[in-house]
């Protein structure tokens, strides 16, 4: 059973455009959601995480909004670039264990 | 670089042999977690280690898998007799206790098993 479900699977966008990745989890004892950016042959690296008891959180372009009532959480990529091109994963964390979503692949034409 | 380091990058086997990989985690990390990864698909956890106590095991984690942390420093991960279904990239990512718990990543141990 996938603890964390993720959409969509492949995402296309321009250059500045805002592509949105969403995740959904089912069990509210999740207390860490993270995202994180992976590019082929490498492993993933940390992007932004967010806490349940915060509605938003920005960093540089990127913005994660958590809705704690829908149990979902969703990234924002201000102003997309090329260099963003990768595979985004969102996960929940409990008791140290992170269930990750199945993946985002992003394409940000130039 | 002071990263999660892992070693090897790459690893090719026959089926049927035992491979053993190694972490280093970022020095000052006390936990230490493998992960798998297969193609298309999101890490799935395996195991981690607090110090040098392995805390929690994934019932992915065969009777063929198993994960030391002697001296709470470095980790290996060992598979015996390797079945082509083992075939994946193997990540460990170290966190330190206390730190909202980020864990961060090694660049992975690429298997496949012929």
């Amino acid at each position: 059973q996938q603890q964390v479900k993720q959409s969509p699977q492949s995402l296309i966008v321009q250059k500045g455009g805002i592509p949105i990745i969403n995740c959904a989890y089912e069990n509210t004892a999740f207390d860490y959601f993270p995202w994180y950016q992976q590019f082929p042959g490498k492993g993933p690296a940390l992007l932004i995480a967010i806490r349940p008891d915060v509605s938003e959180k920005k960093e540089g372009r990127f913005t994660i909004s958590f809705n704690k009532s829908a149990k979902q959480f969703s990234l924002h990529i201000m102003d997309s670039q090329p260099g963003d091109s990768a595979t985004y994963f969102c996960a929940a964390q409990i008791l140290g264990r992170l269930y990750f979503g199945r993946g985002t692949q992003l394409t940000v034409w130039p | 670089d002071t990263g999660v380091s892992q070693d090897p990058r790459h690893k090719i086997t026959k089926r049927g042999q035992n491979v053993t990989f190694r972490c280093d985690p970022i020095s000052e990390h006390n936990r230490l977690y493998w992960y798998r990864q297969t193609l298309g698909q999101g890490p799935e956890f395996l195991t981690y280690f607090q110090n040098e106590a392995q805390l929690e095991k994934s019932r992915l984690l065969s009777d063929r898998f198993s994960a030391e942390r002697p001296k709470g420093s470095f980790s290996t991960l060992e598979i015996q007799r390797t079945e082509q279904g083992d075939s994946a990239m193997y990540l460990c990512a170290s966190s330190l206790e206390g730190s909202h718990n980020e864990q961060f990543f090694g660049p992975g141990t690429r298997l496949t098993v012929l």
